[in-house]
């Protein structure tokens, strides 16, 4: 199995600041032939479901504010929030389908 | 619109079997690179994926749960039916189903039901 590991476990932004999350996988999730990294962020709020934000690595979801976005390639990636808004408070998770069984990173927890 | 919703118990016995319905619509699991899957999540923890199920009836299940998983699908009904064997107090969670949409045999949850909490305790 790939093995997500999401840093930090928790991190405190103001508002307005930028925040950064990584996510390292075990093995590349770099699809060559197509040039696609197979890497999702999700973001869940409490008492909801996960809800989709960036898929292939680097393309938001559909109503994703462009205050977010991601990046990197082959086994480490980032997603950034450009400028904190009260409501991106969440726990964030990174998640491979390069290789089933797709697996989650541990998530982190964005506070204010 | 695309919707799904889970259903199914929200109390089972150990050792027992859970059957979980996923029921959705606006889309269709006859299309291709479509296909939904199940995540699960027990309080307080992280995600947890566990099976999928392409438009073309592949079939994927996580190696660890490989042997207790089974999960079909009834296109004409817009179903998609997870059970899961002998169920374990460590298999309390919120059982989540999801629309994988993607290329290939690799896709990217893109929908989700709200979820519904099952708990194992006798």
């Amino acid at each position: 199995d790939i093995v997500m590991t999401q840093s930090p476990d928790s991190l405190a932004v103001s508002l307005g600041e930028r925040a950064t999350i990584n996510c390292k996988s075990s093995q590349s999730v770099l699809y060559s032939s197509y040039n696609k990294n197979y890497l999702v962020w999700y973001q869940q709020k409490p008492g909801q479901p996960p809800r989709l934000l960036i898929y292939w690595a680097s393309t938001r979801g559909s109503g994703v504010p462009d205050r977010f976005s991601g990046s990197g390639s082959g086994t480490d990636f980032t997603l950034t929030i450009s400028s904190l808004q009260a409501e991106d408070v969440a726990v964030y998770y990174c998640q491979q389908y390069y290789n089933t069984p797709y697996t989650f990173g541990q998530g982190t927890k964005l506070e204010i | 619109q695309i919707t799904l919703k889970e259903s199914g118990p929200t109390l089972v016995k150990p050792t027992q079997t859970l059957t979980l319905t996923c029921t959705f619509s606006g889309f269709s699991l006859s299309t291709r690179e479509v296909g939904v899957g199940w995540v699960r999540q027990p309080p307080g923890k992280a995600l947890e994926w566990l099976a999928l199920i392409y438009w073309d009836d592949d079939k994927r299940y996580t190696p660890s749960l490989r042997s207790g998983l089974t999960i079909t699908k009834d296109t004409s009904k817009s179903q998609v039916v997870l059970t899961m064997t002998n169920m374990d107090p460590v298999d309390t969670a919120t059982y989540y189903c999801a629309r994988c949409l993607g290329g290939g045999n690799s896709c990217y949850f893109d929908y989700w039901g709200q979820g519904t909490l099952v708990t194992v305790s006798s």
